[in-house]
């Protein structure tokens, strides 16, 4: 199983808005390390949607935000659109394990 | 534009080993570390390891330590992941990546993946 933990799926509607979690451990989420999300469509590579715990890279609408408190951390979408169908993942540094370590995945599916 | 540029797929029989490569282009090689990030058919994201190109030091994810080895040739601008023992679990997509901003493993730069399968 992943180091860090995240719902196996989540759905919403258009236009709601929707939430994924994200729990780590104090040697990763809980640590200073930055927490970092990502988009994927199948058949594509990632996509950086946020770093830093809550920062878009340019380009990212505004309807993607993220946040951490201890060791956990979430990622919102609001006003779904039918685009953002995708799978997510959490990623941060882990001081016990010296390396990257990502959640499982949830997929996103708009109702 | 800056890209990562991978070598096309490979068919192994278990027990063989893979070499796969990831050139640099729009930037310069040794200006970024470069990651390895696997995900098998249906699965999530895993971290294989990460090399420093300056100076070629490695550090790989304990579960792969054995049977990874990751090196660079700064002429060609090309970074190499060779996976030994090959085993049928090893079969996934190979990404190369690297984050070009300041949190170094927020990879917004990624290859455009290498198939591998490993059938007998």
């Amino acid at each position: 199983q992943s180091v860090l933990t995240q719902p196996p799926s989540v759905s919403g509607a258009p236009g709601q808005r929707v939430t994924i979690s994200c729990t780590g451990s104090f040697s990763n989420v809980g640590a200073a390390y930055g927490v970092h999300w990502y988009q994927q469509v199948p058949g594509t590579a990632p996509k950086l949607l946020v770093y830093g715990d809550n920062h878009r890279p340019s380009g990212v609408p505004d309807r993607f935000s993220a946040s951490k408190s201890g060791t956990s951390a979430s990622l919102a979408i609001t006003g779904l659109q039918a685009e953002d169908e995708a799978t997510y993942y959490c990623q941060s540094h882990d001081s016990s394990l010296s390396g990257s370590v990502f959640g499982g995945g949830t997929k996103l599916t708009v109702l | 534009q800056v890209q990562l540029v991978q070598s096309g797929a490979e068919v192994k029989k278990p027990g063989a080993s893979v070499k796969v490569s990831c050139r640099a282009s729009g930037f310069t090689l040794t200006d970024h570390f470069i990651h390895w990030v696997r995900q098998a058919p249906g699965q999530g994201l895993q971290w294989m390891g990460i090399i420093n190109p300056t100076g070629g030091s490695t550090n790989y994810a304990q579960r792969l330590q054995g049977r990874l080895a990751m090196t660079r040739d700064t002429s060609t601008s090309t970074v190499y992941m060779e996976l030994s023992s090959l085993r049928s679990e090893d079969t996934a997509v190979y990404y190369c990546a690297f984050g070009s901003g300041i949190f170094r493993d927020a990879f917004d730069i990624w290859g455009q993946g290498t198939m591998v399968t490993v059938s007998s």
